[in-house]
C-alpha cells in the first residue's frame, strides 16, 4: 500500500527565493503534521492539520513558513523569502486519528545557497 | 515546555552486545512515549511505544519500560545485529496538550560484525 509521499526529494534554491514542498498523506489519514529536521537532530514539530484547518501552528518560526490543505488530503508548506538557516530536511507525517500512529514520508531535503 | 534528552552517540557495539539507550523526558501532561529508527536511506520508522506508567513496549528484540517515577524510557537489546546499525530517536506525544511529537536529539548506533 502506499505510504505518505513528499515531493521533490531534494531542493536547491538560492538565499531570498520562495518554495513550496508538498505531501501526499496516507488515503484516509485525516491528521497531518510537519516536522523540520536539522543535521544531526531530532525532528521539530512545525504544524499540525486535522481536516483542513490547521489545529496547531505554534512550531512555525516565523510569519515567512506557511501551509495549507485546502481539501483535507494533500498540504503544501511554503517557505517564502528563504534563508540559509531554513536549510533542512521537511517530514510529513499522517495518522488514521490524531492520537493514533504517524507515519513518516522519505522527507524532502532542502538547500539554501 | 515538553523535551526529550537522549544519549549522545555514536554508540559502537559488537555483534550480539548488549544495548541500552537512555533517554529521560520532561512533560506537563501525561505522555505517551516512543522510540523511532531511522535506518540508512530510510524515512522514520515507530519501533516501539508504551502509553502509561510501567507499560514497557517491545518489537524485534527490543524492549523499553514507562518509568514515571525517574521519568525515563531507556531502549534495551539483548543481542543486537549488525542490521540494527540506524539512528534510534526517542519522542513523546503529550496527550494532554497536543497530538505532535516532541523528539530527542537521536543516538547513532553502529554494530560490528
Amino acid at each position: 500500500g502506499a505510504g505518505v509521499s513528499q515531493t521533490p526529494s531534494n531542493k536547491v534554491t538560492e538565499k531570498g527565493k520562495y518554495v513550496e514542498l508538498r505531501c501526499d498523506p496516507i488515503s484516509g489519514h485525516t491528521a497531518l503534521y510537519w516536522y523540520r529536521q536539522s543535521l544531526g537532530q531530532g525532528p521539530e514539530f512545525l504544524i499540525y492539520f486535522q481536516g483542513t484547518g490547521a489545529a496547531d501552528d505554534s512550531g512555525l518560526p516565523n510569519d515567512r513558513f506557511f501551509a495549507v490543505r485546502p481539501e483535507g488530503s494533500v498540504s503544501t508548506l511554503k517557505i517564502q523569502r528563504t534563508e540559509r538557516g531554513d536549510s533542512a530536511v521537511y517530514l510529513c507525517a499522517s495518522s488514521l486519528r490524531p492520537d493514533s500512529e504517524q507515519f513518516f514520508g522519505p522527507g524532502t531535503r532542502l538547500t539554501v545557497l | 515546555g515538553d523535551s526529550v534528552t537522549q544519549m549522545e552517540g555514536p554508540v559502537t557495539l559488537s555483534e550480539e552486545a548488549f544495548l541500552t539507550i537512555n533517554c529521560t523526558y520532561t512533560a506537563t501532561g501525561y505522555p505517551s512515549l516512543f522510540w523511532y529508527v531511522q535506518y540508512p536511506g530510510e524515512g522514520l520508522q515507530l519501533l516501539l511505544k508504551a502509553t502509561k506508567a510501567d507499560d514497557k513496549g517491545s518489537n524485534k528484540g527490543f524492549e523499553a519500560t514507562y518509568r514515571k517515577e525517574t521519568t525515563s524510557f531507556h531502549l534495551e537489546k539483548g543481542s543486537v545485529q549488525v542490521s540494527d546499525s540506524a539512528v534510534y530517536f526517542c519522542a513523546l506525544r503529550d496527550d494532554g496538550g497536543g497530538n505532535m511529537l516532541t523528539f530527542g536529539g537521536g543516538t547513532r548506533l553502529m554494530v560490528k560484525p
